[in-house]
């Protein structure tokens, strides 16, 4: 595709309930990337893959927090047992390559509310 | 512990006028500088970075940034402001072989 991009757009979800959010990056980027936006605050970072390698995940905030990228195109961000603090926009950021110095292509968001 | 700040949470400019948003950082090494725009409901772009080289980068849409070492600073400026530039605004640094750091954001209300 043309950009990066995340379904769904908006997500509500019960105390308790898990959730899956999907990333596609742009076709043949090598590095994938997970940010937590809280509500006026930066992008935190959540996780990063090189291809289908999760190299680093220091930023996952529990082990409730779960991701994946098994084929090294689609990622998916999993919450088990969400809970209200997990209320966010994620963000997906994709790169062509695995330097520090790549620019990255952002997706619109997942916006993640838990009642 | 490495950092990024963004001092201002709003800056007003009125149209036609330069801008400045400030941002400065904390990190160790020589890390990569970056700025990002956020559009409401947008995802973030890029709009330039810095790497090596010239301390003034150019970027997308007219907008520029100087790096300025000995002060750890990488303030963002446009010469003359549009109401199209308002929008929220992010500075960025990633140490090399590391993660990449946000700032909180400033917004830009650019004033017709």
């Amino acid at each position: 595709g043309a950009g990066v991009s995340q379904s769904p757009r908006y997500k509500v979800a019960k105390r308790g309930q898990d959730v899956a959010l999907r990333c596609d990056p742009i076709s043949g980027h090598v590095s994938l990337f997970w940010y937590q936006q809280a509500l006026g605050q930066g992008p935190e970072f959540l996780t990063y893959f090189q291809n289908e390698a999760q190299l680093d995940k220091s930023g996952l905030p529990s082990d409730r927090f779960f991701a994946e990228r098994p084929e090294g195109s689609v990622s998916t961000l999993k919450i088990q047992r969400t809970q209200q603090e997990d209320s966010a926009v994620y963000l997906c950021a994709s790169s062509l390559g695995a330097g520090s110095n790549e620019k990255l292509f952002f997706g619109s968001g997942t916006q993640l509310s838990v009642l | 512990a490495q950092s990024v700040a963004q001092p201002e949470d709003q800056v007003n400019v009125a149209e036609g006028n330069p801008l400045t948003v400030k941002c400065t950082y904390s990190v160790s090494g020589n890390p990569y500088l970056f700025w990002y725009v956020q559009y409401p409901n947008r995802g973030l772009q890029f709009l330039l970075k810095y790497i090596t080289g010239d301390n003034l980068v150019k970027g997308s849409y007219g907008f520029e940034a100087e790096f300025n070492k000995s002060q750890t600073s990488f303030h963002l400026k446009k010469p003359s402001a549009l109401v199209s530039d308002s929008a929220l605004y992010f500075c960025a640094v990633r140490p090399p072989g590391d993660k990449i750091i946000f700032g909180k954001g400033t917004r830009l209300h650019i004033l017709p």
